[in-house]
């Protein structure tokens, strides 16, 4: 089935350092791609998605870039606060229309 | 936020009890699931269900059964709890089956 691969965490920032977290995935086809973000104590929510290749999403200075040559849908801040402490979560649907596959997580702490 | 609402927030429980866990949706959306969260593994699906009667099975089904006899509920139930059954409960919901998922805030269950 379809899967996605995103880098090990815990990543420790400092407030204003960029962010990248990595995602690769594996799928048949091309596939919405998402990302998810889960603040401590509650749900995941989604943060962005991209619907095809080369889209790019975008929300609360957070974007990701949908590339199919690398099969990559990274995910980028500038500047991270304080705020943006969170588990970070990579997806996309597993083949056909059947529910999203999640990868691990990441988790950020960003240090004022 | 959605209208999503899931009970119990919290249990504890003992090994070979049963457990049920519900969770309630306002919106009217067709597609409910039931995902679980353990370090190391991020969200791993147990059972989805497509429409009132309809579920199927995610990739952790084994000990687990679901029931969705009205629209608005979906119900996870632990038949004889096991310790490795311990863990964080998610509920969410889509519109579609590529929809975005709207999660809820999540049943902490620790199976004694």
């Amino acid at each position: 089935g379809d899967s996605v691969t995103q880098m090990e965490g815990p990543v420790t920032l400092s407030e204003e350092a960029f962010l990248t977290i990595n995602c690769t995935y594996t799928a048949t086809g091309y596939p919405s791609l998402f990302w998810y973000v889960q603040y401590p104590g509650e749900g995941l929510q989604l943060l962005l998605k991209a619907t095809k290749a080369d889209d790019k999403g975008s929300n609360k200075g957070f974007e990701a870039t949908y590339r199919k040559e690398t099969t990559s849908f990274h995910l980028e801040k500038g500047s991270v606060q304080v705020s943006d402490s969170a588990v970070y979560f990579c997806a996309l649907p597993n083949s056909g229309n059947t529910p999203l596959v999640f990868g691990k997580g990441t988790r950020l702490s960003v240090i004022a | 936020d959605a209208g999503i609402t899931q009970s119990p927030r919290h249990k504890v429980t003992e090994t070979g009890t049963p457990v049920t866990l519900r969770c309630h949706q306002t919106e009217n959306h067709r597609y409910m699931y039931w995902y679980r969260q353990d370090p190391g593994h991020g969200l791993r699906l147990i059972h989805y269900s497509y429409g009132v009667k309809d579920t199927d099975k995610g990739e952790v089904s084994d000990g687990y059964s679901v029931s969705r006899s009205k629209t608005e509920d979906f119900l996870l139930t632990l038949e004889s709890a096991t310790s490795s059954q311990t863990s964080v409960y998610f509920c969410a919901i889509s519109e579609t089956a590529n929809s975005p998922l709207h999660f809820g805030n999540g049943t902490r269950l620790t199976v004694t």
